[in-house]
Parts: C-alpha cells; structure tokens; sequence
C-alpha cells in the first residue's frame, strides 16, 4: 500500500510564476490536508478538503493561493503569481476520514527565485 | 481554537541517555495529541498517538508519551537516543473531528556520539 505521494519533491520557480503542487493520498483516503512549512517553523494547516468540497479553507491566503480535490485524480494546490515569501515546503496529508490519523506525504520543496 | 507548544527548539543528549520532549497544549476538551517525526528533507512520519484511554502511549522506535490532562502535557520519551534518533520532533493537537490539526514549532534533536 503505498503511502501518499506528492510531486513534484522539488519545484522552482521565477516570480510571477504559477506553481501547482500534486498530492496523491493513500489508497482509501478521502480526505486531503495541506500544510505549509516555512524554514525553522512548525507546519501550518493551510485547508482540509474532501472529495469535489473544500471543508475548511481557514489557513489559506486570501489571494494568489487555491485548492481543489477533483472526483478524479490528485488534490491541487495551486499558487499564482509566486512571490519569493511563497518559498516553501508544503506538504500534503491524506486521512480515511475526518477523526483518524493523518498520514504525510514527503513534502514539495518550493522556491521562488 | 487548540494549540500547542513545544518549549525547547533545540536539544542536545549523548548517545544512549534518555530523552524527555515536552509538549503543552490547549484545548477546552479532551484533545486528540500526536508526535511525529521529521529527518532532514523529508516527511513526517508518525510516531505514536493518544486518542482516549491508557493515558501512556507507545510507539514506534522505543518512544513512549504520556497524556497529563492536569498539566496540559504530552511529553514524549525514550529510556536510551540512538544516533539516528537525530531529527526534527513535531507535537501536534487536534480538536473533536481532527480536521484542524495544530502543531507545535518543533524540537530540534541533536545526538553526541
């Protein structure tokens, strides 16, 4: 059973530029959690998303950064027009249900030159 | 909303010494507690988790951690560090559904030989 998976591990990008991060949960999640990891600090939940529905987007700017969990496919998220505070790792949880351990992917290491 | 802290950003213990991490967090109810783990470049890997019942919890690699409602705690513990125990050692709290997981800085662990 693979864990859950995230690509691609290292993205760089010129300002300006749009970014979008894949995460691929484990086999029998439904639910998505996006956390961002900025150098010497803890991780910060940035949105929970479950199939087609974003259940709580409270940790996500208000601009330039959206998220999506299509029927089909991996969860999204999508940064436009990166500035250089966008360098990051984000890393991506996947959780059978809503109560249950959340499992972590490697992470994608974003920088913005 | 819960959060977490996790006083110490750094330690240092000899190889084959024990290992106490402390954890404090805040939450009006009776949270949901984890540790996990973090190597250099990479993700975080669960160590253990307290849900409800036996309030000292095992994990894996020898760790333990013991919930103390009336101190707020969640210190996590091994009897004797190994040097590959050296890594990033996250606390982090969840609330009734575990959708909004909240972690701590983190405690950086160094091991002498």
């Amino acid at each position: 059973n693979a864990g859950v998976m995230q690509n691609p591990r290292h993205l760089v990008r010129r300002r300006g530029q749009e970014a979008r991060l894949r995460c691929s949960p484990m086999k029998g999640h439904s639910h998505v959690y996006w956390y961002r990891q900025l150098p010497e600090e803890g991780l910060k939940f940035m949105v929970y998303l479950q199939k087609e529905n974003i259940i709580d987007e409270s940790g996500m700017p208000k601009e330039r950064f959206s998220a999506e969990f299509p029927k089909e496919g991996p969860s999204i998220l999508r940064i436009q027009q990166v500035v250089r505070g966008d360098s990051a790792a984000y890393f991506c949880a996947s959780s059978p249900n809503g109560a249950d351990t959340q499992y972590f992917g490697p992470g994608t290491r974003l920088t913005v030159l | 909303a819960q959060s977490v802290t996790q006083p110490d950003i750094h330690i240092t213990v000899s190889e084959g010494a024990s290992l106490e991490l402390r954890c404090n967090y805040s939450y009006g109810a009776t949270p949901y507690l984890f540790w996990y783990v973090q190597s250099p470049g990479q993700g975080l890997q669960l160590l253990l988790k307290y849900f409800s019942g036996d309030t000292l919890v095992q994990g894996i690699k020898g760790f333990e951690a013991e919930f103390k409602r009336s101190q707020s705690s969640f210190n996590l513990r091994k009897p004797s560090v190994h040097w590959s125990d050296a890594a990033e050692y996250f606390c982090a709290v969840g609330a009734d559904n575990n959708n909004d997981m909240r972690f701590g800085a983190g405690t950086r662990l160094t091991v002498k030989p």
